[in-house]
Order: structure tokens, then sequence, then C-alpha cells
């Protein structure tokens, strides 16, 4: 099946820094990258719809400012936390749908980055 | 609005025991469905999807919307299937974006 990769899988940062976080197709192409964000016990939650070429859509909540996404290429969307705080300590993952594949929904995720701020 | 509900956090059976996660879900429309499987130390991957009507793993689930439900099942319960199971619908979007709404997921245990 298609692969997703994230860099970096874990980062500890400093309250105040931001951090970039990246997405990869490795195998194909995906217009369409999908933000998500892991709380503890918990599930799932979207934050963003990443398109190339154009602006990201937010979800409801998400404050876009705060989440920067840039979809540069047809391969990598990267999200970064600007003035990271502790309560955005959380697991970040990613997933791609592969292009030309009409009619099937399957979304491809990566390995998930697990983001720490002191 | 779309939401997918799985009441239970966790589940333990014995090895060899039948098996049933369950999950409903809302939402206007017909809704496409997924189950998602995440083993230890490893990605979500894509476990089945009910367009498919497949059997992977000795896994089968049934869309019934009659009663707006998606139960993964299988008959008999293996180690290897320990994981925490995710259900999941598609969101689909004017955009044409279809991004996932997930439920809160349950823990299989299964015990030898």
């Amino acid at each position: 099946g298609a692969v997703v990769s994230q860099h970096p899988s874990r980062v500890i940062c400093k309250s105040g820094t931001s951090v970039k976080i990246e997405c990869r197709s490795l195998d194909f192409q995906a217009t369409t990258m999908f933000w998500y964000r892991q709380f503890p016990k918990k599930s799932l939650m979207l934050m963003a719809t990443s398109n190339e070429g154009s602006k990201a859509t937010y979800e409801q909540g998400v404050e876009k400012d705060k989440f920067l996404i840039n979809h540069a290429s047809l391969t990598l969307s990267t999200l970064t936390v600007t003035s990271a705080h502790p309560e955005d300590s959380s697991f970040y993952i990613c997933s791609a749908r592969e292009e030309g594949t009409s009619g099937n929904n399957e979304q491809f995720f990566g390995p998930g980055t697990r983001l720490t701020v002191l | 609005a779309q939401r997918v509900t799985q009441p239970e956090k966790l589940l333990s059976v014995f090895k060899g025991a039948p098996v049933e996660l369950k999950c409903n879900y809302s939402y206007s429309g017909s809704p496409e469905l997924f189950w998602y499987v995440q083993y230890s130390r490893q990605r979500l991957q894509l476990l089945l999807r009910h367009i498919s009507r497949e059997s992977i793993k000795g896994f089968t689930a049934d869309l019934n919307k009659g009663e707006t439900s998606f139960h993964l099942k299988k008959p008999f319960a293996q180690e290897e299937d320990s994981a925490m199971y995710y259900c999941a619908l598609i969101k689909f979007r004017n955009s044409g974006n279809t991004p996932l709404v997930f439920g809160k997921g349950t823990r299989l245990s299964v015990i030898a």
C-alpha cells in the first residue's frame, strides 16, 4: 500500500517556540492531506484539510494562525505550530488520499509526531 | 452532524472466543464506513470498508442502516488481534475533500 511518512517522530520544545512537522507521501501524489490531533486516550480529531496550491481548510475551533499549514507540492504538507504552549502538547497525525483513485476513499496515515512543549 | 460512537473503551476476550466491537453512527445520507486498526507501536491502518463487503483477517462488518450500526465481528479471536480499533465514516464535502470522522476507539485485548 501507499506510504506516508512524518518527520520528526518526536519533538520537545520550549514554550514560545515554533515547531514544523512534515508529512510526505512517499510513493504517490496527494492533492489533499489531512491533519489530525490525538489526545491521550481519546479519538483522532480532524484539525484541517491541506490542499495543494491553495489555502487549508480549518475545522471549527482550530486557530489557523496558530497552526499554519503549507501544502507546497503534491507529496509534502507541513504543519507549523507557532508560539507553542504546553496545551499544544499532543500526538499529531497526517493522512493522505492517493490521487486518481476515484471512488476509493481510503486514506493512508503517517506514523504520527509526538509534540511535547515544556 | 456526523458522529461515530464506540460505546466500549476496552473489550477483553479469551482466545478462540467470538468478538464484536460495536459502532453506531449518525449521518444524513448514505454513509461510507471504515474500520481502522492500530497495533502496538504501529500506525493506523485500514482494516476494512463497508463498500467492499470483504473479510480481512477473519473480521467482517455489516452496515445496518436501520440500526445505524457497523459492528465489527470475528468468530474466533486470536492473540494477534489485540489492538486499538477505530470506526470511522467519511465526511463528504462539496469541495470534494473527504476527511474521516472517528469514533473514540475500542481497545481489544485477547487473553491466551
